[in-house]
């Protein structure tokens, strides 16, 4: 079974500093792998998309890398703000083989907590 | 642009009652997903419609979940009847058919059944 982990499962940090949120995978092969926020009481937003071939990329404070070796994936937070209090999903998407073949495996997310 | 809408936000019932969600997809957005996410779990795939088709719901639970995705935009999804272990966020999302095919979500809609 294709799986995600994500630790650590929560996390509190000051708000100002730096943090790493890690996500294992045993998918493979894999189309792409994305990380995605959500906010409490409200869907999933993307933050970042990255093929097999893609070893980091960024969106503003958000930096996301990938190994596809190790088969791991890390999401970077700098300077953190109260505003990324969240859960932070990891989800590796199958390559496409078909109608009905799609899938999107998620992990279970880490929250995140940003104390002033 | 709107982004995708679902409704109601929230929804209270008894066991053994129906009920249904309501998805509007960003316009356009050929693609649509209907998700399950339980306290402190990943969302889980109910059913991916391409247009008005279904093309994967191997997940959906037939004896008491349907849903239908008429003229390839709007979406419910029905529960009937409702169970204990349905309590959870029923997700709504949407994308167009590109090769990261980026999804957008609704901010779902909050289940509870007694």
């Amino acid at each position: 079974k294709n799986q995600v982990e994500q630790s650590p499962q929560s996390l509190i940090i000051l708000e100002g500093k730096n943090c790493t949120l890690q996500c294992n995978y045993t998918v493979s092969p894999f189309s792409n792998l994305r990380w995605y926020k959500q906010d409490t009481g409200r869907g999933p937003v993307s933050l970042t998309i990255m093929t097999f071939s893609e070893n980091t990329k960024s969106n503003g404070r958000y930096t996301a890398t990938l190994d596809a070796d190790t088969k791991q994936s890390s999401l970077h937070i700098t300077a953190s703000q109260l505003s990324d209090s969240a859960s932070y999903i990891c989800v590796v998407r199958l390559p496409y083989s078909g109608a009905g073949s799609y899938q999107l495996t998620f992990g279970k997310g880490t929250k995140l907590s940003v104390i002033p | 642009e709107a982004g995708v809408v679902q409704s109601p936000r929230y929804k209270i019932i008894e066991k053994k009652q129906p009920v249904a969600f309501w998805c509007n997809p960003i316009s356009g957005h050929n693609t649509l997903y209907w998700y399950r996410q339980n306290l402190g779990q990943g969302p889980e795939l109910l059913i991916r419609y391409e247009n008005e088709e279904a093309v994967d719901d191997s997940q959906l639970p037939k004896d008491r979940f349907s849903a239908e995705r008429l003229k390839g935009v709007d979406s419910t999804l029905k529960i009937q009847p409702a169970e204990l272990g349905d309590s959870a966020v029923y997700l709504c999302a949407s994308s167009l058919r590109t090769t990261n095919e980026k999804l957008f979500f609704g901010s779902g809609t909050q289940l509870s059944v007694l």
